[in-house]
């Protein structure tokens, strides 16, 4: 066990819909970063929020959106879903916000798009 | 830009062989931190690589960072079934953590 928190574990839904996918830290961590995991593209960087703030941005597309709120935890938000859209997606923490960090995955939320 | 390669992308063995997966970059790495991911579970951090010529060894696996800090490599010696799953390298780029492809190593009993 990780200590990072994600729900929810699977969620199935239909294109055009929005799902928010929710993360809790580690106790004290305070950057949070989200992964997109599909069959063929491996692990993607998305975003990485480091207490509140933005910190790092990859390719995260417009239709997905992410913040951190004052209690650390941490929402990923979906919309105008597609069928491409479905993978596993993972949320990490570290107590830094520096890349040199160990980051520990959640056991992320697979996300099915029909 | 920084391109990082990581081969191969999969390796099959007999269990007792040898396994090494190896991440070569264009350019010169501050650091770089290596992950395991078990068939449907997390990738889970094995360890982090900072010095030139550094050299780690966690029990039957070796992690090796490059001399001009350009490439990695890590070795398992005398596979076990319970080395199943796929190895990552990661690294810092333009303040984001950056994973390789991954090698995925399926271990015959």
């Amino acid at each position: 066990d990780s200590g990072v928190t994600q729900t929810p574990k699977h969620l199935i839904t239909a294109t055009g819909q929005r799902v928010t996918l929710r993360c809790s830290p580690r106790s004290g961590d305070l950057s949070v970063y989200w992964y997109q995991q599909s069959l063929d593209q491996g692990l993607q960087f998305l975003i990485q929020y480091y207490n509140g703030e933005e910190r790092a941005k990859g390719n995260i597309l417009e239709r997905f959106s992410a913040q951190q709120f004052p209690d650390l935890h941490s929402e990923l938000n979906l919309s105008s879903l597609e069928l491409g859209d479905s993978a596993l997606y993972f949320c990490a923490s570290s107590d830094g916000g520096q890349t040199g960090n160990t980051i520990y995955f959640g056991e992320g939320s697979w996300l099915t798009v029909v | 830009g920084q391109q990082v390669m990581q081969i191969p992308q999969y390796q099959h063995v007999q269990e007792g062989e040898d396994f090494t997966t190896y991440c070569n970059s264009s350019t010169t790495l501050s650091n770089i931190q290596w992950y395991k991911q078990r068939p449907g579970g997390h990738p889970v951090f094995l360890i982090q690589l900072v010095k030139s010529g550094e050299v780690k060894k966690q029990k039957r696996l070796t992690f090796q960072f490059g001399e001009a800090k350009k490439n990695s490599s890590l070795h398992i010696t005398a596979t076990q079934t319970t080395d199943v799953g796929t190895y990552f390298c990661a690294w810092g780029y333009t303040g984001k953590l950056i994973f390789g492809q991954g090698t995925t190593l399926q271990v015959k009993p």
